[in-house]
Protein backbone atom coordinates (compact mmCIF):
# COMPACT_ATOMS: atom_id res chain seq x y z
CA UNK A 1 0.00 0.00 0.00
CA UNK A 2 0.68 3.68 -0.38
CA UNK A 3 2.82 5.13 2.50
CA UNK A 4 2.67 8.89 3.50
CA UNK A 5 5.01 9.75 6.40
CA UNK A 6 4.73 13.13 8.41
CA UNK A 7 7.47 14.97 10.45
CA UNK A 8 7.30 15.87 13.14
CA UNK A 9 4.73 13.31 14.71
CA UNK A 10 4.32 16.05 17.39
CA UNK A 11 5.82 19.69 18.37
CA UNK A 12 5.39 22.11 21.45
CA UNK A 13 6.00 25.97 20.46
CA UNK A 14 5.81 29.02 21.82
CA UNK A 15 2.88 31.72 20.77
CA UNK A 16 4.21 33.36 17.90
CA UNK A 17 7.09 31.34 16.61
CA UNK A 18 6.58 29.14 13.51
CA UNK A 19 6.40 26.06 12.84
CA UNK A 20 7.07 23.80 9.95
CA UNK A 21 5.29 20.30 9.08
CA UNK A 22 6.82 17.80 6.79
CA UNK A 23 4.38 15.58 4.32
CA UNK A 24 6.15 12.65 2.39
CA UNK A 25 5.22 10.25 0.13
CA UNK A 26 7.50 7.32 0.33
CA UNK A 27 6.69 5.10 -2.18
CA UNK A 28 4.88 7.01 -5.21
CA UNK A 29 4.82 10.14 -6.57
CA UNK A 30 1.71 12.85 -5.20
CA UNK A 31 1.05 15.60 -7.48
CA UNK A 32 -1.94 16.48 -5.05
CA UNK A 33 -1.60 16.52 -1.42
CA UNK A 34 -4.08 17.79 0.94
CA UNK A 35 -3.83 19.09 4.38
CA UNK A 36 -6.43 18.63 7.07
CA UNK A 37 -6.87 20.30 10.88
CA UNK A 38 -8.73 17.77 12.92
CA UNK A 39 -9.94 19.34 16.57
CA UNK A 40 -10.88 16.25 19.16
CA UNK A 41 -13.40 14.25 18.88
CA UNK A 42 -14.46 15.85 15.31
CA UNK A 43 -14.13 14.83 11.79
CA UNK A 44 -11.05 16.10 8.87
CA UNK A 45 -11.41 19.46 8.01
CA UNK A 46 -9.66 20.09 4.78
CA UNK A 47 -7.80 23.29 5.12
CA UNK A 48 -6.03 23.46 1.47
CA UNK A 49 -5.01 21.13 -1.67
CA UNK A 50 -1.31 21.50 -2.25
CA UNK A 51 -0.41 21.07 -5.97
CA UNK A 52 3.21 20.23 -7.02
CA UNK A 53 4.87 23.19 -8.41
CA UNK A 54 2.08 25.61 -8.31
CA UNK A 55 -0.06 27.40 -5.37
CA UNK A 56 -2.38 26.15 -3.12
CA UNK A 57 -5.77 26.51 -3.23
CA UNK A 58 -6.69 27.08 0.50
CA UNK A 59 -10.69 26.20 1.64
CA UNK A 60 -12.77 29.29 3.02
CA UNK A 61 -12.05 30.82 6.07
CA UNK A 62 -8.38 29.53 6.31
CA UNK A 63 -5.71 32.42 5.90
CA UNK A 64 -3.48 31.44 3.42
CA UNK A 65 -0.48 33.92 5.35
CA UNK A 66 -1.01 31.95 8.24
CA UNK A 67 -0.64 28.53 6.68
CA UNK A 68 1.83 28.86 4.38
CA UNK A 69 2.17 25.20 2.06
CA UNK A 70 4.72 24.13 0.04
CA UNK A 71 4.75 21.45 -2.33
CA UNK A 72 7.92 21.78 -4.02
CA UNK A 73 8.32 18.32 -5.28
CA UNK A 74 6.11 15.09 -6.34
CA UNK A 75 7.29 13.81 -3.00
CA UNK A 76 7.29 16.33 -0.52
CA UNK A 77 4.21 19.06 0.96
CA UNK A 78 4.96 21.23 3.69
CA UNK A 79 2.91 23.33 6.04
CA UNK A 80 3.87 26.24 7.77
CA UNK A 81 2.39 27.82 10.57
CA UNK A 82 3.27 30.80 11.11
CA UNK A 83 3.24 33.36 14.35
CA UNK A 84 1.61 30.04 15.81
CA UNK A 85 -1.27 31.16 18.44
CA UNK A 86 -2.66 28.56 21.10
CA UNK A 87 -5.71 28.57 18.97
CA UNK A 88 -3.99 27.47 16.55
CA UNK A 89 -3.05 23.82 18.78
CA UNK A 90 -4.70 21.30 16.95
CA UNK A 91 -3.73 17.50 15.05
CA UNK A 92 -2.66 18.11 11.49
CA UNK A 93 -2.98 15.16 8.82
CA UNK A 94 -1.87 15.17 5.30
CA UNK A 95 -2.60 12.92 2.67
CA UNK A 96 -1.75 12.15 -0.93
CA UNK A 97 -3.77 11.68 -3.64
CA UNK A 98 -3.32 8.42 -5.85
CA UNK A 99 -5.62 6.22 -8.26
CA UNK A 100 -8.91 8.19 -6.75
CA UNK A 101 -7.57 7.62 -3.37
CA UNK A 102 -6.10 9.34 -0.71
CA UNK A 103 -3.03 7.88 1.73
CA UNK A 104 -3.10 9.70 4.88
CA UNK A 105 0.03 10.40 6.88
CA UNK A 106 0.11 10.03 10.75
CA UNK A 107 -0.51 13.60 11.75
CA UNK A 108 1.43 16.05 13.62
CA UNK A 109 -0.11 17.05 17.14
CA UNK A 110 1.04 20.66 17.37
CA UNK A 111 0.23 22.64 21.08
CA UNK A 112 1.18 26.48 20.90
CA UNK A 113 1.81 27.74 24.47
CA UNK B 1 -22.78 21.93 -1.52
CA UNK B 2 -21.88 18.22 -0.82
CA UNK B 3 -22.74 16.92 2.09
CA UNK B 4 -21.95 13.36 3.80
CA UNK B 5 -24.24 12.48 7.39
CA UNK B 6 -23.08 9.55 8.78
CA UNK B 7 -25.19 8.10 11.23
CA UNK B 8 -24.86 7.26 14.22
CA UNK B 9 -22.66 9.19 15.88
CA UNK B 10 -21.34 6.81 18.54
CA UNK B 11 -21.94 3.00 19.37
CA UNK B 12 -21.09 1.24 22.32
CA UNK B 13 -21.75 -2.52 21.80
CA UNK B 14 -20.63 -5.99 23.31
CA UNK B 15 -17.72 -8.43 21.62
CA UNK B 16 -19.87 -10.35 19.36
CA UNK B 17 -23.04 -8.43 18.43
CA UNK B 18 -23.17 -6.85 14.67
CA UNK B 19 -23.68 -3.40 13.40
CA UNK B 20 -24.34 -1.16 10.48
CA UNK B 21 -23.11 2.39 10.29
CA UNK B 22 -24.72 4.56 7.36
CA UNK B 23 -23.43 7.14 5.48
CA UNK B 24 -25.89 9.66 3.46
CA UNK B 25 -25.90 12.23 1.21
CA UNK B 26 -28.63 13.85 -1.35
CA UNK B 27 -25.42 14.35 -4.17
CA UNK B 28 -23.83 11.38 -6.55
CA UNK B 29 -20.31 10.45 -5.58
CA UNK B 30 -17.96 9.14 -8.33
CA UNK B 31 -16.50 7.21 -5.56
CA UNK B 32 -16.43 6.54 -1.52
CA UNK B 33 -13.98 5.44 0.73
CA UNK B 34 -14.60 4.46 4.60
CA UNK B 35 -11.66 5.07 6.85
CA UNK B 36 -10.82 3.81 10.61
CA UNK B 37 -8.73 6.09 12.69
CA UNK B 38 -7.61 5.69 16.29
CA UNK B 39 -6.63 8.24 18.13
CA UNK B 40 -3.45 9.99 17.61
CA UNK B 41 -3.03 8.69 14.21
CA UNK B 42 -3.80 9.12 10.50
CA UNK B 43 -7.23 7.35 9.04
CA UNK B 44 -6.48 4.35 7.61
CA UNK B 45 -7.91 3.46 4.39
CA UNK B 46 -10.34 0.20 4.60
CA UNK B 47 -12.27 0.09 0.95
CA UNK B 48 -13.36 2.22 -2.15
CA UNK B 49 -16.33 1.47 -3.96
CA UNK B 50 -17.03 3.32 -7.13
CA UNK B 51 -19.91 1.45 -8.65
CA UNK B 52 -23.59 1.65 -7.68
CA UNK B 53 -24.44 -1.79 -5.67
CA UNK B 54 -20.97 -2.72 -5.40
CA UNK B 55 -20.28 -4.58 -2.46
CA UNK B 56 -16.89 -5.00 -0.87
CA UNK B 57 -16.00 -7.65 1.90
CA UNK B 58 -12.87 -7.50 3.76
CA UNK B 59 -12.66 -10.28 6.69
CA UNK B 60 -15.97 -9.38 8.81
CA UNK B 61 -16.90 -5.94 7.48
CA UNK B 62 -18.87 -6.15 4.47
CA UNK B 63 -19.11 -2.58 2.52
CA UNK B 64 -22.13 -1.96 0.45
CA UNK B 65 -22.38 1.84 -2.46
CA UNK B 66 -26.14 2.35 -2.75
CA UNK B 67 -27.28 1.93 -6.19
CA UNK B 68 -27.26 5.63 -7.36
CA UNK B 69 -23.84 6.13 -5.53
CA UNK B 70 -25.17 8.45 -2.80
CA UNK B 71 -25.10 6.56 0.05
CA UNK B 72 -22.92 3.42 1.97
CA UNK B 73 -23.23 1.28 4.62
CA UNK B 74 -20.47 -0.21 6.34
CA UNK B 75 -21.76 -3.95 8.35
CA UNK B 76 -19.15 -5.26 11.18
CA UNK B 77 -20.37 -8.95 11.67
CA UNK B 78 -19.41 -10.69 15.42
CA UNK B 79 -17.52 -7.03 16.30
CA UNK B 80 -14.39 -7.43 18.39
CA UNK B 81 -12.29 -5.14 20.85
CA UNK B 82 -9.92 -4.41 18.26
CA UNK B 83 -12.51 -2.77 15.93
CA UNK B 84 -12.78 0.10 18.28
CA UNK B 85 -11.98 3.32 16.69
CA UNK B 86 -13.53 6.53 14.76
CA UNK B 87 -15.11 5.18 11.32
CA UNK B 88 -15.07 7.40 8.76
CA UNK B 89 -16.92 7.82 5.36
CA UNK B 90 -15.60 10.05 2.91
CA UNK B 91 -17.07 10.87 -1.03
CA UNK B 92 -15.45 12.99 -3.58
CA UNK B 93 -14.33 12.86 -7.33
CA UNK B 94 -11.29 14.20 -8.83
CA UNK B 95 -9.15 13.92 -5.76
CA UNK B 96 -11.66 16.05 -3.47
CA UNK B 97 -12.41 14.07 -0.08
CA UNK B 98 -15.89 15.20 1.55
CA UNK B 99 -16.00 13.42 4.83
CA UNK B 100 -18.93 12.94 7.22
CA UNK B 101 -18.55 13.51 11.25
CA UNK B 102 -17.46 9.62 11.64
CA UNK B 103 -18.65 7.24 13.77
CA UNK B 104 -16.83 6.52 17.03
CA UNK B 105 -17.62 2.61 17.79
CA UNK B 106 -16.36 1.22 21.35
CA UNK B 107 -16.78 -2.45 21.52
CA UNK B 108 -16.45 -3.89 25.20
CA UNK B 109 -15.21 -7.39 25.92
Amino acid sequence: GAVVSQHPSWVICKSGTSVKIECRSLDFQATTMFWYRQFPKQSLMLMATSNEGSKATYEQGVEKDKFLINHASLTLSTLTVTSAHPEDSSFYICSAYRSYEQYFGPGTRLTVT
Amino acid sequence: TQLLEQSPQFLSIQEGENLTVYCNSSSVFSSLQWYRQEPGEGPVLLVTVVTGGEVKKLKRLTFQFGDARKDSSLHITAAQPGDTGLYLCAGGSQGNLIFGKGTKLSVKP
